[in-house]
């Protein structure tokens, strides 16, 4: 069974930073492109970040480029999202999400996890 | 970037009825458009891609149509837990990105 386990969300000041993870099993890690994705609250979903299972492909949306990194290990099947520069728009749910299909950045999103929340707040 | 126009933003409906949910992009996805449904308080489910493609364990009653710019989701017949709000998304080009959402509410 796929699981994916969010953590690292957290109230954090403006300009401040935040590190989230996602913890993967239940499938080839490094087969699959990984994604994240952010919903603020009582809004519709908006794709943050991509990245491809060989690490070598990115895409970020302009809101977050340059602020935002994502990053894997594919030796211990996690997922990373390294927030920089946090503003309060940046506030939501994040969810990460697998690709459903092998190899590249297919964006077809078949399983998520249950999301951590990033409060940006003074 | 492309946007994806959903109608109605609401549709109030009863158990048994027929859903038919649209999805307008301002310009062509081909048929790289896929559907999730969300529910208070829980994560997306992906229910179909590449506008028609059922994703696994989809009951058969959600079905997708239509290419180029404009998509239907249809619910054949509403049951109980099927009341949430639908999510499409297209990844067409980047950036890739999802409509408003409709929520389909018990009428």
């Amino acid at each position: 069974e796929v699981q994916l386990v969010e953590s690292g969300g957290g109230l954090v000041q403006p300009g401040g930073s935040l590190r989230l993870s996602c913890a993967a099993s239940g499938f080839t890690f490094s087969d699959h492109a990984m994604n994240w994705v952010r919903q603020a609250p009582g809004k519709g979903l908006q794709w943050v970040s991509s990245l491809s299972g060989t690490a070598d492909t990115t895409y970020y949306a302009d809101s977050v480029k340059g602020r935002f990194t994502i990053s894997r290990d594919n030796s211990k099947n996690t997922l990373h999202l390294q927030m920089n520069s946090l503003r309060a728009e940046d506030t939501a749910i994040y969810y990460c999400a697998k690709d459903l299909f092998y190899g590249g950045n297919s964006v077809v999103l078949d399983h998520w996890g249950q999301g951590t929340l990033v409060t940006v707040s003074s | 970037e492309i946007v994806l126009t959903q109608s109605p933003a609401t549709l109030s409906l009863s158990p048994g009825e027929r859903a038919t949910l649209s999805c307008r992009a301002s310009q062509s996805v081909s048929r790289y458009l896929a559907w999730y449904q969300q529910k208070p308080g829980q994560a997306p489910r992906l229910l179909i891609f590449d506008a028609s493609n059922r994703a696994t364990g989809i009951p058969a009653r959600f079905s997708g149509s239509g290419s180029g710019t404009d998509f239907t989701l249809t619910i054949s017949s509403l049951e109980p837990e099927d009341f949430a709000i639908y999510y499409c998304q297209q990844r067409s080009n980047w950036p890739w990105t999802f409509g408003q959402g409709t929520k389909v509410e018990i009428k």
